[in-house]
């Protein structure tokens, strides 16, 4: 079945410390996102990829990177800069912009990070 | 920035029917509509472009005026399947693909 798969579930990070987040799509989807979200709120997106080797800040993109060398592939790493990084981390894909905008987006089942 | 949804929350009994409205400030290319379980990913809806189509997908339909730039899903007849948190994603411009989410309506259905 194709769909999204985000790891880990569960990740704790020390103060200082880099992690990354993974996301792969075996969707053949051309775009992909990653939102956060804080308890009781929405979803607020920290980078976009139209297409490989290509990506745009979003509204909070502080703190945060990304790589997109595989179309399949686009992980996020949340460096030592981001001060509050404790949120629920969601990563998406749609199947693209342009001819195919006004495609849904389908989401993995989202990594939460905490700090220890 | 970010839509407007209203109500915040709601409670319903089954049965019972429900409005969850979206507003946006600026003018709207599409708006998606998605239902979040606790602690699960968001599940896609339904899109509506603008041209103030209606939607609808079983007994959940949906309508979008561009001109007043909102939105409202419509949940009839509500079973407790129904109860979770929506939100709504509004595109600003055509062939972004770039979503902005309202701050959710969390909706609970009690049999």
């Amino acid at each position: 079945d194709g769909g999204i798969t985000q790891s880990p579930k569960y990740l704790f990070r020390k103060e200082g410390q880099n992690v990354t987040l993974s996301c792969e799509q075996n969707l053949n989807h051309d775009a992909m996102y990653w939102y956060r979200q804080d308890p009781g709120q929405g979803l607020r997106l920290i980078y976009y990829s139209q297409i490989v080797n290509d990506f745009q800040k979003g509204d909070i993109a502080e703190g945060y990177s990304v790589s997109r060398e595989k179309k399949e592939s686009f992980p996020l790493t949340v460096t030592s800069a981001q001060k509050n990084p404790t949120a629920f981390y969601l990563c998406a894909s749609s199947r693209g912009t342009g001819a195919y905008s006004n495609q849904p987006q389908h989401f993995g089942d989202g990594t939460r990070l905490s700090i220890l | 920035q970010q839509p407007v949804q209203s109500p915040q929350a709601v409670i319903l009994r089954e049965g019972e029917d429900a409005v969850i409205n979206c507003s946006s400030s600026k003018a709207l290319y599409s708006v998606h509509w998605y239902r979040q379980k606790h602690g699960e990913a968001p599940v896609f809806l339904m899109i509506l472009l603008k041209g103030g189509e209606q939607k609808g997908h079983e007994k959940i339909s949906a309508s979008f005026n561009e001109k007043k730039q909102q939105s409202s899903l419509y949940l009839t007849a509500s079973q407790l399947s129904y109860s979770g948190t929506y939100f709504c994603g509004t595109e600003r411009a055509g062939n972004t693909g770039k979503l902005i989410f309202g701050q959710g309506t969390t909706l609970q259905v009690k049999p």
